[in-house]
């Protein structure tokens, strides 16, 4: 069975231009989570939505990150402008709600580079 | 700042030896896990632990949650090569808001 995909896995670009990560989640799950991870701050949640409606943005930096979810089967986190303080792995994370706590499973991540 | 404390940062031991990962936290959570990750992966959670106080096994891993649920620790026996990989402890609340910690490097040397 296919789990989470990400896409690009990996991505570099240059100081504010636009980028774009996309996420597939497990078939059936009805949660998403998007994440960041730097040496800094370590894992952190960016944004969760459930049966595609966001539910919790207090992790998104600022408004130059937005993320959407148009379908059950996909999803995009967009950084515009990017600046060099994005660089990270982005990880999408996706689960079945329904049991005391529902396990995530992640994607392998996309590592962005901004110059 | 993170909520999660995890010691040691870095843990360089010889195959067969053991190792304890601590995660210790101010706040109380409705359970914890660990997850395991590897380089270019994403983390792999191994458990979750609800009850305080609680112990899991899984195979050579030792999981336990402190009785006040603020704390929780992972022991390895006869650590293998493996075990080698990022261990992050992750505090969960409301069901699906995970907070980690800074992670503990394994290594583990044949």
């Amino acid at each position: 069975d296919a789990g989470v995909i990400q896409s690009p896995r990996h991505e570099v670009t240059e100081m504010g231009q636009e980028v774009t990560l996309r996420c597939k989640p497990i078939s059936g799950h009805n949660s998403l989570f998007w994440y960041r991870q730097t040496m800094m701050r370590g894992l952190e949640l960016l944004i969760y939505f459930n049966n595609n409606v966001p539910i919790d943005d207090s992790g998104m930096p600022e408004d130059r990150f937005s993320a959407k979810m148009p379908n059950a089967s996909f999803s995009t986190l967009k950084i515009q402008p990017s600046e060099p303080r994005d660089s990270a792995v982005y990880f999408c994370a996706s689960s079945a709600v329904g049991g005391v706590t529902d396990t995530q499973y992640f994607g392998p991540g996309t590592r962005l580079t901004v110059l | 700042t993170q909520l999660l404390e995890q010691s040691p940062q870095f843990l360089s031991i010889q195959e067969g030896e053991n190792l304890t990962v601590y995660c210790n936290s101010s706040s109380v959570f409705s359970s914890l896990q660990w997850y395991r990750q590897e380089p270019g992966e994403g983390p792999v959670l191994l458990v979750t632990v609800v009850t305080g106080g609680e112990v899991k096994k899984l195979k050579r891993l030792t999981f336990q949650f402190g009785d006040a649920r603020k704390d929780s620790s992972l022991h390895i026996t006869a650590a293998q090569p493996g075990d080698t990989g990022l261990y992050l402890c992750a505090g969960v609340n409301w069901g699906y808001k995970l907070s980690f910690g800074a992670g503990t490097t394994v290594t583990v040397r044949a």
